[in-house]
């Protein structure tokens, strides 16, 4: 059974201070591991999708990367509208479904 | 097409009480996904449509809850004598099965059972 397991459960950041979120994954057969947003209230904005260890992946201040036991969301210059939750989920074998971790609460204070 | 949408947003029901959740996926997406949210956790997969298909449950998904995609387009998902265990926000998501599998969400449905 797949497990997804991302730390810190909460960041608290100034603006501008770049960090990185993790997520660790222990899949059998790796198809894709993705990266969420979700705002309150909200259901989950996709962000990203890495296949295999050593890719990346950039959208303007996030940064996505996976190794074989791990992905790191790194997020460079952070704004306020950069704090949500970021979700880490995982797809392997025949399955069509998403695993997720529980997610890294980010509040980015001005 | 606006996306993934569902109705209605917040629902809050008695115990006992029968519930139904609606969805309209992406009119392209032939895969349509349910999934439960509790606070501070990540979204757990309930159930998978391919078309009018239902070719993945959850063991999460109990004998109280049934879901159909009649024609392969919207979806319902229904919990019978809701318990408040059952509060959650229900998630639904859809997507061509082609290329990346990143999964388009709706917003959600909140329920409340009291």
């Amino acid at each position: 059974e797949d497990q997804v397991t991302q730390s810190p459960e909460a960041l608290r950041l100034q603006e501008g201070e770049s960090s990185s979120l993790n997520c660790s994954y222990t899949v059998s057969g790796l198809r894709g591991l993705f990266w969420y947003r979700q705002d309150p209230g909200k259901g989950p904005e996709f962000l990203f999708t890495l296949y295999s260890a050593g890719e990346e992946k950039e959208k303007e201040r996030l940064k996505a990367t996976l190794t074989k036991k791990e992905s790191f969301l790194h997020i460079t210059a952070p704004k306020p509208e950069d704090s949500a939750t970021y979700l880490c989920a995982s797809s392997s074998g025949s399955a069509r479904q998403l695993t997720f971790g529980s997610g890294t609460q980010l509040t980015v204070l001005p | 097409d606006t996306g993934v949408s569902q109705d209605p947003r917040h629902k809050i029901t008695k115990r006992g009480q029968n519930v139904t959740f609606r969805c309209d996926p992406i009119s392209e997406h032939n895969r349509l996904y349910w999934y439960r949210q509790t606070l501070g956790q990540g979204p757990e997969f309930l159930t998978y449509f391919q078309n009018e298909a239902q070719l993945e449950k959850s063991r999460l998904l109990s004998d109280r809850f049934s879901a159909e995609r009649p024609k392969g387009s919207f979806s319902t998902l229904e919990i019978q004598r809701t318990e408040q265990g059952d509060s959650a926000m229900y998630l639904c998501a859809s997507s061509s099965g082609l290329g990346s599998y990143g999964y388009t969400f709706g917003s959600g449905t909140r329920l409340t059972v009291v």
